[in-house]
């Protein structure tokens, strides 16, 4: 057990929609990242946040955008919903200060498919 | 750009084989490198971690170690149970701010 909760679980929507996606942290992680996981892939780092201000971005257009709260949540937020999109979504918060010496610890997923 | 390559699955094996799950990476610098492990339905969870050229990462029987000469860091365990079955990721952080870099995956099914 991570701590780590995202919803929902499941999601439909259709293409040219938008969709958010939330994440709730271990207390006291102040780094989140998020991950897209197409079927039959490894996850692609989509953006992290650290401290409430994005701290770093893979290859993905600005129409993903993410916030991260004070109360250690955060939103994954995608604008204009394309098929490609459809992929389980994961977070994965870390604690203290961002770096590949601190455990990452990942949710379970959002499943999103985009008709 | 830095990237991870594994060996395609699925792999197959009777209950107390051996396995080897072979991972490669190509990246700049010193990564650290992971196995990740998913199973069905569940994200993802830290199976083990090395940081620098000849560390042995281990848990819970899996072993994998650091080879810089070789840029590997395969995944291995004597003895595999039904339990064991699952997806298992390798991945790297190059620039030691924990955004990795995965594999695609290799699935392991271990058949009684």
């Amino acid at each position: 057990e991570t701590g780590v909760t995202q919803s929902p679980t499941h999601l439909i929507k259709t293409r040219g929609q938008q969709v958010t996606l939330r994440c709730s942290s271990q207390s006291g992680h102040n780094t989140v990242s998020w991950y897209q996981q197409a079927l039959g892939q490894g996850p692609q780092f989509i953006f992290q946040y650290y401290r409430e201000e994005e701290n770093g971005r893979g290859n993905f257009p600005p129409r993903f955008s993410g916030l991260q709260f004070p109360n250690y949540s955060s939103e994954l937020n995608v604008n204009a919903l394309e098929l490609d999109d459809s992929a389980l979504y994961l977070c994965a918060s870390s604690p203290l200060g961002a770096g590949a010496q601190e455990t990452q610890y990942f949710g379970p997923g959002t499943r999103l498919l985009v008709l | 750009g830095d990237s991870v390559t594994q060996m395609e699955g699925p792999v197959t094996l009777s209950e107390e084989a051996f396995l080897t799950i072979n991972c490669t990476y190509t990246a700049t610098g010193y990564p650290s490198l992971f196995w990740y492990v998913q199973y069905p339905g569940e994200g993802l969870q830290l199976l083990l971690k090395a940081t620098k050229a000849d560390d042995k990462g281990s848990n819970k029987g899996f072993e994998a170690t650091y080879r810089k000469e070789t840029t590997s860091f395969h995944l291995e365990k004597g003895s595999v149970q039904v339990s064991d079955s699952a997806v298992y990721f390798c991945a790297l952080d190059s620039s030691n701010t924990g955004k990795l870099i995965f594999g695609q995956g290799t699935t392991l099914q271990v058949k009684p």
